[in-house]
C-alpha cells in the first residue's frame, strides 16, 4: 500500500541548531510532495511543495527540502531554528497527480530558547 | 477573502447524538475534503468531493456521511456519534486546474464524544 513515513515523531532542539526532518514515501511513479506546518492551536499551512524541476525547493520562513528520487525521500531542512518554529510538521504526498494527499504521521518539533 | 472556514470550532456530544459540521470556501475550488486528525496518526481522509453534487469515500469513511449540494459548501454528518469519533476535523479545498495539488485547510473543529 502507498504510504508516507516520518520517522522522527518528536524532536527537541535549542535555538540556532540545524534541523532536518525525514520523510519517505512508498510509490514508484510520479509524485508531488508537500510539507505542511501546524503551529499550536492553528490549522495546517503550506511550507513548501515540489512538483518538478530543481529537486531543492525553498519555502517560507527559511525552510527548504530536497527531493531525492532514488531514495524516495523529501527531507525538510532549516539551517538555524528559532523558538517560533515550535510546531508539528507534516509531510504529504500526491501520487500520479491524484487529487488526494497521503499524510505522514507528523513530527512534533520543540525549540528551546 | 476568508479562505476555508469551519463551524463550529468546538463541540461536545453524547454517544448516539448526531451533528453536522459545515465547511465553506470562497475560492471557487472544485475539490473539497474532510480529514480527521488523531495524535500520532497524521491526517486521514474521511470523504472527499470532486465537484458539486458528487462525493466519494476516503480512507476512514465509516460512521460519517457527507453532502455537497453547493459548490462552496461541504457538510460532514455524524448520525450516531461514538467515542471513537473524538478527534479534530479539518476541511480542505483545492482548485481544479493544473497539477498543482495544493490543498488549503480550514481552522478545524474539535469534537469530543462522551
Amino acid at each position: 500500500a502507498q504510504s508516507v513515513s516520518q520517522h522522527n515523531h518528536h524532536v527537541i532542539l535549542s535555538e540556532a541548531a540545524s534541523l532536518e526532518l525525514g520523510c519517505n514515501y512508498s510509490y514508484g511513479g510520479t509524485v508531488n510532495l508537500f510539507w505542511y506546518v501546524q503551529y499550536p492551536g492553528q490549522h495546517l499551512q503550506l511550507l513548501l511543495k515540489y512538483f518538478s524541476g530543481d529537486p531543492l525547493v525553498k519555502g517560507i520562513k527559511g525552510f527548504e527540502a530536497e527531493f531525492i528520487k532514488s531514495k524516495f525521500s523529501f527531507n525538510l531542512r532549516k539551517p538555524s531554528v528559532q523558538w517560533s518554529d515550535t510546531a508539528e510538521y507534516f509531510c504529504a504526498v500526491s501520487m500520479d497527480s491524484s487529487y488526494k494527499l497521503i499524510f505522514g504521521s507528523g513530527t512534533r518539533l520543540l525549540v528551546r530558547p | 477573502n476568508a479562505g476555508v472556514t469551519q463551524t463550529p470550532k468546538f463541540r461536545v456530544l453524547k454517544t448516539g447524538q448526531s451533528m453536522t459540521l459545515l465547511c465553506a470556501q470562497d475560492m471557487n475550488h472544485e475539490y473539497m475534503y474532510w480529514y480527521r486528525q488523531d495524535p500520532g496518526m497524521g491526517l486521514r481522509l474521511i470523504h472527499y468531493s470532486v465537484g458539486e453534487g458528487t462525493t466519494a469515500k476516503g480512507e476512514v469513511p465509516d460512521g460519517y456521511n457527507v453532502s455537497r449540494l453547493k459548490k462552496q459548501n461541504f457538510l460532514l454528518g455524524l448520525e450516531s456519534a461514538a467515542p471513537s469519533q473524538t478527534s479534530v476535523y479539518f476541511c480542505a479545498s483545492k482548485r481544479l486546474a493544473g497539477t498543482y495539488n495544493e490543498q488549503f485547510f480550514g481552522p478545524g473543529t474539535r469534537l469530543t464524544v462522551l
